[in-house]
């Protein structure tokens, strides 16, 4: 079964707003990865925060981590067309992590 | 070179047949992944290679894929007698050798769209 799983599926926006994803989990984790995909193809590796940090920023993205609920957030500021992919969220089993387990994703449409 | 590199592109096979697709990683990555991708799901995994040691094949969802890493680089995933169900995105991703728990950042190749018709 998936170890990561993205709501909501699919978000539409209009540029300039935020776009907020979350992701759920299962079992514990040394770290969560966020990627992003454009047009089916590669991945693109976001951020990762590791299960010690509570609160992670790059640039417009801030993800956050709560291991008590197993879930992560992955919030985009100031959203641009360019924003507009698949993003999800990748975790791996404590003694395992190197198996990434990916969820469905969430689709995020920015509107100009 | 700069980044993952996968070849082919695009692949379109008749069922039966044999498909071999290819990955080259960054160079100095010791960690190789390879995943399928369905259409409109998430990433399966499906083998990991790291260093010399023996391959984790336990993502492999029959005994017709098989994959191999030549001198501890590139590495070809191979597919025999092709299922329609195959049709996939095949991804291919590399490490860094793990230094540490916690720090697995993998960096993607642009993927194998196979076709089983």
């Amino acid at each position: 079964s998936q170890q990561g799983e993205e709501d909501p599926q699919a978000l539409s926006i209009q540029e300039g707003e935020n776009a907020t994803m979350n992701c759920s989990y299962k079992t514990s984790i040394n770290n969560l990865q966020w990627y992003r995909q454009n047009s089916g193809r590669g991945l693109v590796h976001l951020i990762l925060i590791r299960s010690n940090e509570r609160e992670k920023h790059s640039g417009r993205l801030r993800v956050t981590l709560d291991t008590s609920k197993k879930s992560s957030s992955l919030l985009i500021t100031a959203s641009r067309a360019a924003d507009t992919a698949s993003y999800f969220c990748a975790t791996g089993p404590r003694s395992n992590d190197y198996k990434l387990s990916f969820g469905a994703g969430t689709t995020v449409t920015v509107r100009a | 070179g700069a980044g993952v590199s996968q070849s082919p592109s695009n692949k379109v096979t008749e069922k039966g047949k044999d498909v071999e697709l290819r990955c080259d990683p960054i160079s100095g990555h010791t960690a190789l992944y390879w995943y399928r991708q369905s259409l409109g799901q998430g990433l399966e995994f499906l083998i990991y290679f790291q260093g010399n040691s023996a391959p984790d094949k336990s993502g492999l969802p029959s005994d017709r894929f098989s994959a191999e890493r030549t001198g501890g680089s590139v590495s070809t995933l191979t597919i025999q007698r092709t299922q329609q169900e195959d049709s996939a995105v095949y991804l291919c991703a590399s490490s860094l050798a793990r230094l540490a728990v916690g720090s697995n950042e993998q960096f993607f190749g642009p993927g194998t769209r196979l076709t089983v018709l």
